[in-house]
């Protein structure tokens, strides 16, 4: 399995609050991403990044930021949680921008 | 711009039957496509994949051909098992090397084989 952590791997939170959370990776891959899984919509990619420093917005990234700053971490940033952003977030590494591996996910829950 | 489409389910099987699960795609270019599989509680796992027209993905049993010809690449297994029961997860990618935007997604497909 490729060396992927997400942590925390569950949160509830308030409406308001500032949450981040955090990808680690010990593979050395290039490209990262932050997901989010919610029913009905499979996976939906809120960020990502090709290189330190480089990131780019998904499909659903308002209410999101992001930091590299490292290789090896990837920050997934709610800068004010609200309700809607209650979901299973999947961060996911690549080192060919083509086939990606998943982290086990972190489970929020935005009150 | 790139879409999915798969069959939602739930889909329900005895064990030993014939799975297929229908994957659809529009994608400018030549994606690669794929399979992924999530059992409860867990993360994706790669279950299969092919970058080009007419190659065939296999793990596990299952297969999977892409077919430009008819935009598919629908999963099959020849006899399931109580433990195939998951989540499964067509996927596309429309960069190869140069790009890096992320893999769209189908809804997912929930597959419950029964003893």
């Amino acid at each position: 399995d490729a060396g992927i952590t997400q942590s925390p791997r569950h949160k509830v939170t308030e409406t308001g609050t500032p949450v981040t959370l955090r990808c680690h990776q010990t593979e050395n891959h290039r490209y990262m991403y932050w997901y989010r899984q919610d029913p009905g919509h499979g996976l939906r990619l809120i960020h990502y990044s090709y290189g330190v420093k480089d990131t780019d917005k998904g499909e659903v990234s308002d209410g999101y930021s992001v930091s590299r700053s490292k290789t090896e971490d990837f920050l997934l940033t709610l800068e004010s949680a609200t309700s809607s952003q209650t979901s299973v977030y999947f961060c996911a590494i690549s080192d060919t921008a083509d086939t990606q591996y998943f982290g086990p996910g972190t489970r929020l829950t935005v009150l | 711009g790139n879409s999915v489409t798969q069959m939602e389910g739930p889909v329900t099987l005895s064990e030993e039957a014939f799975l297929t699960i229908n994957c659809t795609y529009t994608a400018t270019g030549y994606p690669s496509l794929f399979w992924y599989v999530q059992y409860p509680g867990e993360g994706l796992q790669l279950l299969l994949k092919a970058t080009k027209a007419d190659d065939k993905g296999s793990n596990k049993g299952f297969e999977a051909t892409y077919r430009k010809e008819t935009t598919s690449f629908h999963l099959e297994k020849g006899s399931v098992q109580v433990s195939d029961s998951a989540v499964y997860f067509c996927a596309l990618s429309a960069t190869s090397g140069g790009g890096a935007d992320g893999l769209t997604f189908g809804k997912g497909t929930h597959l419950i084989i029964q003893p």
